[in-house]
């Protein structure tokens, strides 16, 4: 079956912890998305990447840190510098990278919770 | 400035009533595409619609239609004879092509309540 899955569906951390939420693809897709969604909100870009090895920062990345060595995975890391990280992330990607547009689909999405 | 527009937060119908959702954007690029996605009670975005600015033709999918009228800068969704299945969240996006990265800007949402 081809999609988008993310790991854990639910997260715990500590405050000043980091924590590294997992999105991984096998469509084949080019470009991969990072959202924040807060409670009766649109979702916030936190980064993208269109292409392996390269990424740029969304509208709220700071706090955060991606890495894109393979096709298929975009992890994000939640650092301590996040003044307030709980929140709903979701993963999405879209088969063209470069920039052109195209359709993107979601994974189901890691909740995450801090204590 | 906000791209995209839904006012209406929180919407409740009875099953069988149709619901129409306004999206209203904001863009100067000629060529942009609106898209429609349902967000259901377990969170993942599902993808229900793509339409650029030069197709202004309504469209039609079973219960589902979409209006987009470019004079009013509008791209509206209307469920017809609604289920409780429809019960969800429900985005509208807007992706520009002069930034040339697919950003989507989304809406708030508007959440749908169908009462059985």
């Amino acid at each position: 079956d081809g999609g988008i899955t993310q790991s854990p569906k639910y997260l715990f951390r500590k405050e000043g912890q980091n924590v590294t939420l997992s999105c991984e693809q096998n469509l084949n897709h080019d470009a991969m998305y990072w959202y924040r969604q807060d409670p009766g909100q649109g979702l916030r870009l936190i980064y993208y990447s269109q292409i392996v090895n390269d990424f740029q920062k969304g509208d709220i990345a700071e706090g955060y840190s991606v890495s894109r060595e393979k096709k298929e995975s975009f992890p994000l890391t939640v650092t301590s510098a996040q003044k307030n990280p709980t929140a709903f992330y979701l993963c999405a990607s879209s088969r063209l990278g470069q920039g052109l547009t195209d359709t993107q689909y979601f994974g189901p999405g890691t909740r995450l919770t801090v204590l | 400035a906000q791209k995209v527009t839904q006012a209406q937060t929180e919407i409740s119908v009875v099953e069988k009533e149709d619901v129409t959702l306004d999206c209203v954007y904001e863009t100067r690029d000629t060529t942009y595409y609106l898209f429609w996605y349902k967000q259901p009670p377990s969170g993942e975005l599902v993808f229900l619609i793509r339409r650029n600015s030069f197709d202004e033709q309504n469209e039609i999918s079973g219960r589902y239609s979409w209006n987009f009228q470019k004079s009013t800068s509008s791209f509206n969704f209307t469920i017809t004879a609604s289920q409780v299945v429809d019960s969800a969240v429900y985005f509208c996006a807007l992706s520009e092509d002069s930034y040339g990265n697919n950003r989507l800007a989304f809406g708030k949402g508007n959440q749908v309540v169908v009462i059985p």
